[in-house]
């Protein structure tokens, strides 16, 4: 079955650092673009970024450059999305989904990784 | 980056038509047709309806449509139904190589 299968949620404190995932399957993972969407509460769709996991090119949002890091194990079938330092304005669910195409449409979705970031 | 702009809500009886209009800049909608569409019932994952401004993935039923003038799409719903009630974003590649979403529509069925 084609699916994109993310990890469960997370809570986390401000200044920790943290990585979630989005596996691939039912599809050659290394053929198509992975994408990561965000979504603050009550609020809509951002796009972060994407990337190929086939070579690893990664473009990135202007907004989200430098404040996250999206990395791909084509050996596992599996996208990451990373912080190193959160904040509480990180808090948000988090998607990931597949492009056919780097200027694309996002055709599969995962679940969607909730993230909360509190003291 | 601005968000593209879409009406922060529209409603109809079951078996009418909306449109749901999508309005960005000559940078992003109306230098390409690489717009798209996705419905997100409350408390799901976004699905994609519509891709490169009309065409239908498959599995979408035929009632949902999508156009473009210049720098405005927009996105038709035909027969509306009760099982359409959503939130709608559209989005769009940029000439910054970046892509952007639409402010979201939510859409109430009467």
């Amino acid at each position: 079955e084609l699916q994109l299968v993310q990890s469960g949620a997370e809570v986390k404190k401000p200044g920790e650092s943290l990585k979630i995932s989005c596996k691939g399957s039912g599809y050659t993972f290394t053929t198509y673009w992975i994408g990561w969407v965000r979504q603050m509460p009550g609020k809509g769709l951002e796009w972060m970024g994407i990337i190929y996991p086939g070579d690893s090119d990664t473009r990135y949002s202007p907004s989200f450059q430098g404040q996250v890091t999206i990395s791909a194990d084509k050996s596992i079938s599996t996208a990451y999305l990373q912080w190193s330092s959160l904040k509480a304005s990180d808090t948000a669910m988090y998607y990931c989904a597949r492009s056919p195409y780097s200027y694309g449409y996002l055709d599969v979705w995962g679940k969607g990784t909730t993230v909360t970031v509190s003291s | 980056q601005s968000a593209l702009t879409q009406p922060p809500s529209v409603s109809g009886s079951p078996g009418q038509s909306v449109t749901i209009s999508c309005t960005g800049t000559s940078s992003d909608v109306g230098s390409y047709n690489r717009v798209s569409w996705y419905q997100q019932p409350p408390g799901t994952a976004p699905k994609l309806m519509i891709y490169e401004v009309s065409n239908r993935p498959s599995g979408v039923p035929d009632r949902f449509s999508g156009s473009k003038s210049g720098n405005t799409a927009s996105l038709t719903i035909s027969g509306l139904q009760a099982e359409d009630e959503a939130d709608y974003y559209c989005s769009s590649y940029t000439s910054s190589s970046t892509w952007v979403f639409g402010t979201g529509t939510t859409v109430t069925v009467l």
